[in-house]
């Protein structure tokens, strides 16, 4: 497909599990974006990839929160010991990315609902 | 550190009705601004951007300027449709050298035929 895809879309764990999401941008795509949007609220910075590197990692709540982006294409965002309060939608996006703006695209996002 | 304040919904109209949804921003920097709209079961969407002082946004019969000295960026659509109704969100990037966005809370539209 032409856009951002997140898989699963949907995931419950129970608290205490590891969780594994993952982002595939469009093809092409330099920059890849993780937000976080908890219910009610605006999407949040997580975390920011430029091909392989990730560059900004400063909006991870945790060190139970984790990313990569081995090949500068997928990603995953894992979480590990997963407590309720990480219960959100989880959205990657990604962007041609330069040194100027360029549009963000993003997947339908995964909902994590932690009980 | 950046952040945006948008109006708080729900907000409800009638098919036909003006729209306005006000967004002030706090950045450092000169920031890009944009609007993000989320309409239901689908994923955000770029509605609208502008990158400098008073440049004007529009796209789909919705503006927004980019106003600095109030450091505003206000979403206005003269005649909404029933199709409008989603929520809406205000963003901005801070420099270009890091392209996170900081978003607002979000306003929820509903209109009504």
């Amino acid at each position: 497909g032409a856009g951002v895809s997140q898989s699963p879309r949907y995931k419950v764990a129970k608290r205490g599990q590891d969780v594994a999401l993952r982002c595939d941008p469009i093809s092409g795509h330099v920059s890849l974006f993780w937000y976080q949007q908890a219910l009610g609220q605006g999407p949040e910075f997580l975390t920011y990839f430029q091909n392989e590197a990730q560059l900004d990692k400063s909006g991870l709540p945790s060190d139970r929160f984790f990313a990569e982006r081995p090949e500068g294409s997928v990603s995953t965002l894992k979480i590990q010991r997963t407590q309720q309060e990480d219960s959100a939608v989880y959205l990657c996006a990604s962007s041609l990315g330069s040194q100027v703006y360029n549009e963000q695209f993003f997947g339908p996002g995964t909902r994590l609902t932690v009980l | 550190g950046n952040s945006v304040t948008q109006m708080e919904g729900p907000v409800t109209l009638s098919e036909e009705a003006f729209l306005t949804i006000n967004c002030t921003y706090t950045a450092t920097g000169y920031p890009s601004l944009f609007w993000y709209v989320q309409y239901p079961g689908e994923g955000l969407q770029l509605l609208l951007k502008a990158t400098k002082a008073d440049d004007k946004g529009s796209n789909k019969g919705f503006e927004a300027t980019y106003r600095k000295e109030t450091t505003s960026f206000h979403l206005e659509k003269g005649s909404v449709q029933v199709s409008d109704s989603a929520v809406y969100f205000c963003a901005l990037i801070s420099d270009f050298g890091n392209e996170k966005l900081t978003f607002g809370t979000g306003t929820r539209l509903t209109i009504i035929p």
